[in-house]
């Protein structure tokens, strides 16, 4: 069955930088992108950004662009998303998302759990 | 970016009633519209992509429908599992955007 399991909780001070990491399996790796999205606590879903796992592709959303790089290792078919210089309102859950392809759209179907990034000094 | 805007905010409503949610795009986004349930401390639930085709196991009650500007979310008979909140999302144009959610609650 699809799985895409994700790091464990973080605690950073501000300015600091977090990796999370999206273990998939279940499927072809590189048949499906892959969408990261975020939740701050009581708040709605925002869309950060999307990889390509065949091409390395990006899309990143404008507000995160030059802080966020989303990368993928193929041979552990794993997506991994780095946040730089943490500020207190990037503390949330973060998901990994998987899409799947539809001519040249992409549509979220299988989802992480979820990790929980808190930013706090 | 393209806006979405869901109505209600939120909703009371009982077992076996029929409910709708609403999803207004700021702009044309044909018909490249997906929905998903979320209940407290869990991840999303794929429910329906191209405004109205269900995703695999999600069961018949639900349903979309719309086209362009505007889309629904119907629940034919409320179920125990269904009270939570759902969110639309358009992929049509980078960056997709979600609307703010509608939250279901038990009457």
């Amino acid at each position: 069955q699809v799985q895409l399991v994700q790091s464990g909780a973080e605690v950073k001070m501000p300015g600091a930088s977090v990796k999370v990491s999206c273990e998939t399996s279940g499927y072809t790796f590189t048949s499906y992108a892959v969408n990261w999205v975020r939740q701050a606590p009581g708040q709605g879903l925002e869309w950060m950004g999307w990889i390509s796992t065949s091409t390395g592709d990006t899309n990143y959303a404008q507000k995160l662009r030059g802080r966020v790089t989303m990368t993928t290792d193929t041979s552990s078919s794993k997506a991994y998303m780095e946040l730089r210089g943490l500020r207190s309102d990037d503390t949330a859950v973060y998901f990994c998302a998987r899409g799947a392809w539809i001519q040249r759209w992409v549509i979220i179907d299988y989802w992480g759990q979820g990790t929980l990034v808190s930013v706090s000094s | 970016d393209i806006q979405m805007t869901q109505s209600p905010s939120s909703l009371s409503a009982s077992i076996g009633d029929r409910v709708t949610i609403t999803c207004r795009a700021s702009q044309d986004i044909n018909n490249y519209l997906a929905w998903f349930q979320q209940k407290p401390g869990k991840a999303p639930r794929s429910l329906i992509y191209a405004a109205s085709t269900l995703q695999s196991g999600i069961p018949s009650r639900f349903s979309g429908s719309g086209s362009g500007t505007d889309f629904t979310l119907t629940i034919s008979s409320l179920q125990p599992d269904d009270f939570a909140t759902y969110y639309c999302q358009q992929y049509n144009l980078f960056p997709y955007t979600f609307g703010q959610g509608t939250k279901l609650e038990i009457k």
